[in-house]
């Protein structure tokens, strides 16, 4: 696609209720990166992805967390058992480089509110 | 651990009124300085890239600068439609994978 898309664009969810947010990254880009960005702060790093395998999880807040780009291309953050500190606006990046050395193209992202 | 600060948090211009966007960094080795530009519920935008002291970048109304230990964003004759969130972020040497360490961003409101 022309763009890194993202779906939802907004979610609600109970606490404790799980969510499924997907990430289409631009067509042919190797690098997928997820962000977390609360109100009024910057995007942090979540976890990064090479083609299908993810190489760095060290941004995961808790093992609530799991992300997965089975073939390479469209990806999922999944977060099991929602907490109110979750709430935030999650940031889908890909490049077309094997790492992120020349910067990313960001999607609109999807903001989470946990109720 | 990598740092990066930004100030003002907002900052309100007249059009026409130039200014200037600081970012203080701390980093283990830094390989790029990134800029981008926010708007309201929209992605980080790319703006520019630079790698090393003394470098600058021009696009349109914007310039960016980089010593060994800030960046500043100058705007030059502001319009309002440069109003927007400004984010500044670091790529560390250490950084295997090129993440980006992003500071809180600036706030910017150009008014007419």
């Amino acid at each position: 696609g022309a763009g890194v898309s993202q779906s939802p664009r907004y979610k609600v969810a109970k606490r404790g209720q799980d969510v499924a947010l997907r990430c289409d990254p631009i067509s042919g880009h190797v690098s997928l990166f997820w962000y977390q960005q609360a109100l009024g702060q910057g995007p942090e790093f979540l976890t990064y992805f090479q083609n299908e395998a993810q190489l760095d999880k060290s941004g995961l807040p808790s093992d609530r967390f799991f992300a997965e780009r089975p073939e390479g291309s469209v990806s999922t953050l999944k977060i099991q058992r929602t907490q109110q500190e979750d709430s935030a606006v999650y940031l889908c990046a890909s490049s077309l480089a094997r790492t992120g050395f020349y910067g990313y193209t960001f999607g609109s992202g999807t903001r989470l509110t946990v109720v | 651990e990598d740092q990066v600060t930004q100030s003002p948090e907002a900052l309100r211009l007249q059009e026409g009124e130039s200014s200037s966007l600081n970012c203080s960094y701390t980093v283990s080795g830094l390989r790029g300085l990134f800029w981008y530009r926010q708007d309201p519920g929209k992605g980080p935008e790319f703006l520019f890239t630079l790698y090393s002291a003394g470098e600058e970048k021009e696009k349109e109304r914007l310039k960016a600068t980089l010593t060994k230990k800030e960046s500043f964003l100058h705007i030059t004759a502001p319009k309002p439609e440069d109003s927007a969130t400004y984010l500044c972020a670091v790529q560390a040497r250490n950084s295997g994978y090129s993440t980006l360490t992003f500071g809180k961003g600036t706030m910017l409101l150009v008014s007419p």
